[in-house]
C-alpha cells in the first residue's frame, strides 16, 4: 500500500509571508499522481494543486506551488503571500491509476495564518 | 452547476442501529468515492463506485456497504454501528474518463456520532 507522510501537523505564518508545507511519499510506482487539498474549518475540501508524475515542471496556481522531487519522493506546497482565508487543514494526497481511484491521503497539516 | 450533496448532515445514532448516507455527485461525474475522516486515522478509503459497480474497496469490515444508482447518485450503509463508526464520512465525485485525469470534488460531508 502507498503511504504518505505530513509530518508537521501544526505551522503558523504571519500575513503576507511565506510558507512551506512538507510531504512524503512511499511508492514503487513511476506513474502517478499528487494532489494537495485544502480543508477550512468549513469543513468542505477543496483541490489547491495537483502534479503529474512523469511532468518535470513543478506545478503553480496563483499563490501556490509545488517543490516535487521525484527520486526523493518529496512533494511540498509553497504558499506565498498569505492571507487569512488560507487557515485550514492541508491534506497531500497519492493516486496511482493503475489501481484504480483510490487517493492516499496524509494526516494533514494545520496551518494558522496570524494577521 | 451544482457541487457534490451530502445528506444528512449531522446524524446522531445509538450502538447496534444502522445507518444511510447519500450523496449527490456533480452532474456528469460517474465516479462516487467514499471516505472516513477521524481525527485519529485521517482520511480513509472506503469504496468507490463507477457506472452502478463498485470497483475498488478499502480494508473495512462487511457492515460498511455501499451502492450506486443509474443516476451516479450513492449511498452508504453502515450496519450494527459501533462506537468507533463517530467519523465524518465524505463523499466525493469525479469524472473518471482516463486513468489518472481524475481529481476529486468533496461534499461537505455527513457528521455521525454514535453513542
Amino acid at each position: 500500500a502507498q503511504t504518505v507522510t505530513q509530518s508537521q501537523p501544526e505551522m503558523s505564518v504571519q500575513e503576507a509571508e511565506t510558507v512551506t508545507l512538507s510531504c512524503t511519499y512511499d511508492t514503487s510506482e513511476s506513474n502517478y499522481y499528487l494532489f494537495w487539498y485544502k480543508q477550512p474549518p468549513s469543513r468542505q475540501m477543496i483541490l489547491v494543486i495537483r502534479q503529474e508524475a512523469y511532468k518535470q515542471q513543478n506545478a503553480t496556481e496563483n499563490r501556490f506551488s509545488v517543490n516535487f522531487q521525484k527520486a526523493a519522493k518529496s512533494f511540498s506546497l509553497k504558499i506565498s503571500d498569505s492571507q487569512l482565508g488560507d487557515t485550514a487543514m492541508y491534506f497531500c494526497a497519492f493516486m496511482n491509476p493503475n489501481t484504480g481511484n483510490q487517493f492516499y491521503f496524509g494526516t494533514g497539516t494545520s496551518l494558522t495564518v496570524i494577521p | 452547476k451544482a457541487g457534490v450533496t451530502q445528506t444528512p448532515r449531522y446524524l446522531i445514532k445509538t450502538r447496534g442501529q444502522q445507518v444511510t448516507l447519500s450523496c449527490s455527485p456533480i452532474s456528469g461525474h460517474r465516479s462516487v468515492s467514499w471516505y472516513q475522516q477521524t481525527p485519529g486515522q485521517g482520511l480513509q478509503f472506503l469504496f468507490e463506485y463507477f457506472s452502478e459497480t463498485q470497483r475498488n474497496k478499502g480494508n473495512f469490515p462487511g457492515r460498511f456497504s455501499g451502492r450506486q444508482f443509474s443516476n451516479s447518485r450513492s449511498e452508504m450503509n453502515v450496519s450494527t454501528l459501533e462506537l468507533g463508526d463517530s467519523a465524518l464520512y465524505l463523499c466525493a465525485s469525479s469524472l473518471r474518463v482516463a486513468p489518472g485525469a481524475n481529481v476529486l470534488t468533496f461534499g461537505a460531508g455527513s457528521r455521525l456520532t454514535v453513542l
